[in-house]
C-alpha cells in the first residue's frame, strides 16, 4: 500500500457545526502532516507529527485542533469554522521526520466549504 | 521566512514543445523535490534531488540541483496533453522538518 486515504473527499459544514477530517497511510511513516491549500496557491503546512507527537504547529487557529491516535492515523478536528477556512485540506506523511529521503507522499485531499 | 521563488507563474505552450521551470532561493537547501498537482487531486511526487549537481530523469522529465545548493530546475521534453497541471517546487532547509513550496508553475498545452 502506497497511498495516504484522506475522507471524506468533500465537506460542506456550517459555522457551529464540528466535523473531523481523517487520515490513513499503511507504509510505516512515522512523520504525518496536514496542509491548507487555497485555490492557485501552494500548500501551507499547518501542523507536524512525528512518532505520534505534536512537533510544529504553525500558529494554527484553535479552532483546528488534530489528533493522531497511532502511527497509521491523523485527524484534523474542526470546530466554529470561519468561510475563509475554506479550501483543500491536504494530509501527508514520509518516512520520517526529517523530511525522508523519498519526499512527502500526499493524499487527494478534502474539499471542504465553510457555510 | 525562507522563500521559494519560482518561475515562471504559468506558460502556454505547443505540444511536443519542451519546458523549463525553475525555482531560486537565497537559502541553502538540502533536498528539492518537483511535485504536480492536477485538479482535485493532491500533490505528486515527480522528482526528488538530495546532492548539490545532481541531475535525475524520470521518463520525459528532468530536474536538476544546483550547484550552489539553492536553485533547481525541471524540465519537460516532448510535452503531452496529460503534462497539463501546477507544478510546485519545494525544498527543505538542513536540520528542518519543513518542506517549503514555491507558488507554482501552472502548464497549459495549446491544441
Amino acid at each position: 500500500d502506497t497511498e495516504v486515504t484522506q475522507t471524506p473527499k468533500h465537506l460542506v459544514m456550517g459555522m457551529t457545526n464540528k466535523k473531523s477530517l481523517k487520515c490513513e497511510q499503511h507504509m510505516g511513516h512515522r512523520a504525518m502532516y496536514w496542509y491548507k491549500q487555497k485555490a492557485k496557491k501552494p500548500p501551507e503546512l499547518m501542523f507536524v507529527y512525528s512518532y505520534e507527537k505534536l512537533s510544529i504547529n504553525e500558529s494554527v487557529p484553535s479552532r483546528f485542533s488534530p489528533e493522531c491516535p497511532n502511527s497509521s492515523l491523523l485527524n484534523l478536528h474542526l470546530h466554529a469554522l470561519q468561510p475563509e477556512d475554506s479550501a483543500l485540506y491536504l494530509c501527508a506523511s514520509s518516512p520520517m521526520s526529517g523530511g525522508s529521503y523519498y519526499g512527502y507522499t500526499f493524499g487527494s485531499g478534502t474539499r471542504l466549504t465553510v457555510v | 521566512g525562507q522563500q521559494l521563488n519560482q518561475s515562471p507563474q504559468s506558460m502556454f505552450i505547443q505540444e511536443g514543445e519542451d519546458v523549463s521551470m525553475n525555482c531560486t532561493s537565497s537559502s541553502i537547501f538540502n533536498t528539492w523535490l518537483w511535485y504536480k498537482q492536477e485538479p482535485g487531486e493532491g500533490p505528486v511526487l515527480l522528482i526528488a534531488l538530495y546532492k548539490a549537481g545532481e541531475l535525475t530523469s524520470n521518463g520525459r522529465l528532468t530536474a536538476q540541483f544546483g550547484i550552489t545548493r539553492k536553485d533547481s530546475f525541471l524540465n519537460i521534453s516532448a510535452s503531452i496533453p496529460s503534462d497539463v497541471g501546477i507544478y510546485f517546487c519545494a525544498g527543505r532547509l538542513n536540520r528542518d522538518d519543513k518542506i517549503i513550496f514555491g507558488k507554482g508553475t501552472r502548464l497549459h498545452i495549446l491544441p
